[in-house]
């Protein structure tokens, strides 16, 4: 079946520094989706993108479905406390169910 | 708009016994699905619902059962829990008419099987 390898695990960084994650499939996805995970909380989706090449923004977040149409890359700029969880990437190929990557886990020193 | 809401929050079994988790949605959502979350492992699908009165086996539908009351309810049923059964239930629903199967989540549920 498909599945998604996300990067990084875990991630330590200091307040203000930026942030990159990324997700690789197996197979090509037809959609790339972005969900973020606070402690106790279900996921919460911040970026889709539909379209290979296609890049979105969502204030501090940009998000890219790569060309290949087999990865995808999300970035926060100047993180804060609050981008503090668990980020996960998902997509869907021609079944149409979701497939999750593994999170990555976001921890920021003030 | 509540959203999707799931019950109950907090669960302890013991090994054997059964339960039923339940979850409903207010967005007139076709779709529904039940995931469980297991450290490291991301979500994995257990059962999905495509539409009332059908339901799919996920990746790791042993164990459980559903049941698609109607168009807002889905309820996963475990028969006689096990302890590999402890993890964190989160139940989604989609729209598939939008332009993507954009999922939206509960607040999930947390199950302990002793």
């Amino acid at each position: 079946g498909q599945q998604l390898n996300q990067s990084p695990q875990s991630m330590f960084i200091q307040e203000g520094e930026d942030v990159s994650m990324n997700c690789t499939s197996s197979s090509i996805f037809n959609t790339w989706l972005w969900y973020k995970q606070d402690p106790g909380e279900g996921p919460v989706l911040l970026i889709a993108l539909y379209k290979a090449g296609e890049l979105t923004s969502n204030g501090r977040l940009t998000a890219q479905f790569g060309i290949t149409r087999k990865d995808s890359f999300l970035n926060i700029s100047a993180s804060i406390p609050s981008d503090v969880g668990i980020y996960f990437c998902a997509g869907t190929g021609g079944a149409q169910k979701l497939v999750f990557g593994q999170g990555t886990r976001l921890t920021i020193n003030p | 708009n509540a959203g999707v809401t799931q019950t109950p929050k907090f669960q302890v079994l013991k090994t054997g016994q059964s339960m039923t988790l339940q979850c409903a949605q207010d967005m007139n959502h076709n779709s529904m699905y039940w995931y469980r979350q297991d450290p490291g492992m991301g979500l994995r699908l257990i059962y999905y619902s495509a539409s009332e009165g059908t339901t799919d086996k996920g990746e790791v539908p042993n164990g459980y059962n559903v049941s698609r009351l109607n168009k807002r309810e889905f309820s996963l049923r475990l028969e006689s829990a096990a302890p590999s059964q402890t993890s964190v239930y989160f139940c989604a629903s989609s729209d598939p008419r939008g332009p993507t199967d954009t999922q939206y989540f509960g607040p999930g549920t947390r199950l302990t099987v002793l």
